[in-house]
């Protein structure tokens, strides 16, 4: 049974980057799309970015763009998320989920989350 | 965007009683290939969103058959047939059939 590893609490100062990490452990993410989704404190759901490995494509929520990076380091088994440009409403949880995908729609049916990483953007 | 709305945002309800929450898309989310790209999961206190419903009907592995999802196009229902006290927490609709979006979710508390 696969699970989700996230990176620990990070704190920044606004104007910073960030890179939280996602190792998928018991499996791997070949066949499947890796989403970011986050949480602002006492607010839902919002689907940040996402990659598929297969693809080498990496798609993010417009409001993301020219923030958003995907890297992965196969040899761990490891994907990172990067945001840049940091300020206090990126404050939230950020999931990474493991997902299904197709040659149409490439993010749905995420099966498999993660614990979270709290990341707190405060000057 | 396609944008996402759900009701009621908040729904009280009774152990072993049924309960049932509407999601909506401001598109239609039938891809050509037959399938509704619309998802349900489930946010326990506390914990990480769990997948309950894939494809509008689908029930994710593990997910008691009292859950159960309908719907196409544009309207989506997901149906608890008798509501448990471990079903608590918010409910929330995902469309994957563009760059995915989510529903502001439905509250769900026991009375």
């Amino acid at each position: 049974q696969v699970q989700l590893v996230q990176s620990g609490a990070e704190v920044k100062t606004p104007g910073s980057s960030m890179k939280v990490a996602c190792k998928a452990s018991g499996g791997t993410f070949s066949n499947y799309s890796i989403n970011w989704v986050r949480q602002a404190p006492g607010q839902g759901l919002e689907w940040v970015g996402g990659f598929i490995p297969i693809f080498g494509t990496t798609n993010y929520a417009q409001k993301f763009q020219d923030r958003f990076t995907v890297t992965t380091d196969r040899s761990t088994g490891t994907a990172y998320m990067g945001l840049s440009s940091l300020r206090s409403e990126d404050t939230a949880v950020y999931y990474c989920a493991r997902g299904a995908f197709t040659y149409g729609p490439r993010y749905y049916d995420l099966d498999v989350w993660g614990p979270g990483t709290t990341v707190t953007i405060s000057s | 965007d396609i944008v996402m709305t759900q009701s009621p945002l908040s729904l009280p309800v009774t152990p072993g009683e049924p309960a049932s929450m509407s999601c909506r898309s401001s598109e239609s989310l039938l891809h050509s290939n037959g399938y509704n790209y619309l998802d349900w999961y489930l946010q326990k206190p506390g914990q990480s969103p769990q997948l309950l419903i894939y494809l509008a009907s689908n029930r994710a592995s593990g997910v008691p058959d009292r859950f159960s999802g309908s719907g196409s196009g544009t309207d989506f229902t997901l149906k608890i047939s008798r509501v448990e006290p471990e079903d608590v927490g918010v409910y929330f609709c995902m469309q994957g059939l563009q760059t995915p979006t989510f529903g502001p979710g439905t509250r769900v508390e026991i009375k």
